[in-house]
């Protein structure tokens, strides 16, 4: 089975700390995703990662940076936190061996206070 | 760019009736069309997706949806629900970047919370 994992279920912070948000997943795909969930938005993509330090902007990227040094892991970085960044945030993978796909982690709940 | 919506916010059935949950989607070409499902406090999990091919797709936990491309729509249904079933359900449309051969961004749909009464 596919395996997404997150660093943290619950996350509390306050605003201009910095924020990072770690994700791993264990199947070696190519891809992975970073998005925030918010009550009648759905899920809206931030920042996507192709290969190792490859990242490209998503719908919302302002506010946000992320890193990605090895294959299975991929950062979501909050330089600042801010109170409108209080979300619901989730980590996804793919790649060719799921059919593309997307395997989505947990979530970690942020709260910046 | 894509598009997703879907029309129902909320919806309450009672177990054992049908159900049909309604995805329409933009897209200038055939997309990739996904729904998943979301429990909650979990992430989330993919009831099925339609590439190409057969328009009718089956699914996990008996849910099957149909691609309809004259009227833009992915809409998931099940014959019969049971309580399990009630969670927030999401559907998607994957777009591929030209010259790569995986890594689709999805664009989702604002969500349908299912309500399932005994």
């Amino acid at each position: 089975d596919v395996k997404v994992t997150q660093s943290s279920r619950y996350l509390v912070k306050r605003t201009g700390e910095k924020v990072f948000l770690e994700c791993v997943q264990d199947m070696d795909h190519e891809n992975m995703f970073w998005y925030r969930q918010d009550p009648g938005l759905g899920l809206r993509l931030i920042y996507f990662s192709y290969d190792v330090k490859m990242k490209e902007k998503g719908d919302i990227p302002e506010g946000y940076s992320v890193s990605r040094e090895k294959k299975e892991r991929f950062s979501l970085i909050l330089e600042s936190a801010s109170t409108n960044q209080t979300s619901m945030y989730l980590c996804a993978s793919s790649g060719r061996q799921g059919g593309d796909t997307q395997y989505f982690g947990p979530g970690t709940r942020l709260t910046v206070l | 760019a894509q598009s997703v919506t879907q029309p129902d916010i909320h919806i309450t059935v009672s177990e054992g009736a049908s159900l049909e949950l309604r995805c329409n989607y933009s897209y200038g070409a055939t997309p990739y069309l996904f729904w998943y499902v979301q429990s909650p406090g979990q992430g989330l999990q993919l009831l099925l997706k339609y590439f190409s091919g057969d328009t009718l797709v089956q699914g996990i936990k008996g849910f099957e949806a149909e691609f309809k491309r004259s009227q833009s729509s992915f809409n998931l249904r099940k014959p019969s629900v049971h309580w399990s079933d009630a969670a927030e359900y999401f559907c998607a449309v994957g777009v591929l970047k030209k010259g790569r051969t995986s890594g689709s961004r999805l664009t989702f749909g604002e969500g349908t919370q299912l309500t399932v009464n005994p």
